[in-house]
């Protein structure tokens, strides 16, 4: 069964990190791309990046552009995304979801909450 | 960038009704369109990808249709368990846009 679950959520002061990690199981990790999806509070769900199988291909939404370094080991099963300059409307649920190039996300996290607020 | 334009932002229907939802992307994307369904507090599932291709597990009163840049998620016969906010995606390329959804009431 595949599994995907996030942690490393929590609350963080305007202009301050945060890094989630994602821990994969129940499939080949290292053949798959990996990619982070948000939903602010009350919102639709954005797209904020994707990492290629290999770490070759790297993407980034341009709110993100620049702040967030999205990353994985495949040797620990794990995807992780390090967010700096952290902004109040950087505010939500952060899932990690499977998918790759010219593929969908076929399965999604749980997600862990990201609160920035002074 | 590629917009992705979803209709309506929301629709009430009864119980039985055929129900259609529309996204528009402002460029050619083939047919690399997923929509996903998310139950109020739910995690979103993928429901079709491909614009047609139904995910499995779905429920066939489910289906997805495309032309040229419109793309149309169909339920045949709305159920009570449908109730949830849908989102179309475009993933032949980054960014990955999703639209804005479309909430479905009963």
């Amino acid at each position: 069964e595949v599994q995907l679950v996030e942690s490393g959520g929590g609350l963080v002061k305007p202009g301050g990190s945060l890094r989630l990690s994602c821990a994969a199981s129940g499939f080949t990790f290292s053949s798959y791309s990996m990619n982070w999806v948000r939903q602010a509070p009350g919102k639709g769900l954005e797209w904020v990046s994707s990492i290629s199988s290999s770490s070759s291909y790297i993407y980034y939404a341009d709110s993100v552009k620049g702040r967030f370094t999205i990353s994985r080991d495949n040797a620990k099963n794990s995807l992780y995304l390090q967010m700096n300059s952290l902004r109040v409307e950087d505010t939500a649920v952060y899932y990690c979801a499977r998918g790759g190039t010219s593929s969908p996300l076929d399965y999604w996290g749980q997600g862990t909450l990201v609160t920035v607020s002074s | 960038d590629i917009q992705m334009t979803q209709s309506p932002s929301s629709l009430s229907a009864s119980v039985g009704d055929r129900v259609t939802i529309t996204c528009r992307a402002s460029q050619g994307i083939s047919n690399y369109l997923a929509w996903y369904q998310q139950k109020p507090g739910k995690v979103p599932k993928l429901l079709i990808y491909a614009a047609s291709t139904l995910q499995s597990g779905v429920p066939s009163r489910f289906s997805g249709s495309e032309s040229g840049t419109d793309f149309t998620l169909t339920i045949s016969s709305l159920q009570p368990e449908d109730v949830a906010t849908y989102y179309c995606q475009k993933y032949n390329s980054a960014p990955r846009t999703f639209g804005q959804g479309t909430k479905v009431e009963i």
